[in-house]
């Protein structure tokens, strides 16, 4: 039971560039999340997906797109790289229907814009 | 908006103490609290998760408290060791998207 994978682990983008964060989960989860941590600080939301075809913005999402064509897949598209993108990301998954399960985190990419 | 507090920032602590880690949260309609865990450099490590319904959760030397009304939660160590040393998170659960609000951690450092 792999949970949820986020590739790539590391990343350096130059300013400018575009890159997508890849996410996937196989616990068939209805609910996914894309959180960045800075250094020192909890998570925020950037963007999440209540299930396949629906997304919505979270408390950060500029600077970043999201899709959600499947049930496993949540990928975040970075646009045009800034140094304020450096950060770590996290992708979460969880199960809400009328109890709330737990939230399973991948291991974060930790991306590094300069 | 719901906004997460976690007191200490951080915690050193001689090996084989209990201690006491704190959360606090300003909306009382949440869903669940989890706790987790984080290694420098590393992912998130779900430790417990208390539904709103509940009181308390324990795993082994982890025991985890709600007091909802309050806007409270307390994650109790026992018989620290230096093996716990690590950041702990506290998040919350609440808002239309059933997103989990973070506090920014204590940092705890058990000393051999």
């Amino acid at each position: 039971n792999a949970g949820v994978t986020q590739t790539p682990k590391f990343r350096i983008l130059k300013i400018g560039q575009s890159m997508t964060l890849q996410c996937t989960q196989d616990m068939n989860h209805n609910y996914m999340y894309w959180y960045r941590q800075d250094p020192g600080m909890g998570l925020k939301l950037i963007y999440y997906s209540v299930g396949a075809g629906i997304t919505d913005k979270g408390e950060v999402p500029n600077g970043y797109n999201v899709s959600r064509s499947t049930t496993e897949d949540f990928p975040l598209r970075l646009e045009l790289a800034a140094p304020s993108q450096t950060s770590v990301y996290f992708c979460a998954s969880s199960y809400s229907r009328n109890r709330d399960t737990e939230a399973f985190f991948g291991q974060g990419t930790r991306l590094t814009v300069v | 908006k719901q906004e997460v507090t976690q007191i200490p920032a951080a915690l050193s602590v001689p090996e084989g103490e209990n201690l006491v880690l704190n959360c606090s949260f300003t909306d009382s309609a949440i869903y669940n609290l989890q706790w987790f865990r984080q290694d420098p450099g590393k992912g998130l490590t779900s430790l417990l998760l208390i539904q709103s319904s509940q009181r308390e959760q324990t795993s082994g030397r982890l025991n985890a408290s709600l007091d909802k009304s309050s806007g409270r939660s307390t994650l109790y160590i026992a018989a620290s060791q230096p093996g716990d040393s690590a950041t702990y998170l506290c998040a919350v659960r609440s808002g239309s998207a059933r997103q989990l609000t973070f506090g920014s951690g204590t940092q705890l450092t058990v000393l051999p």
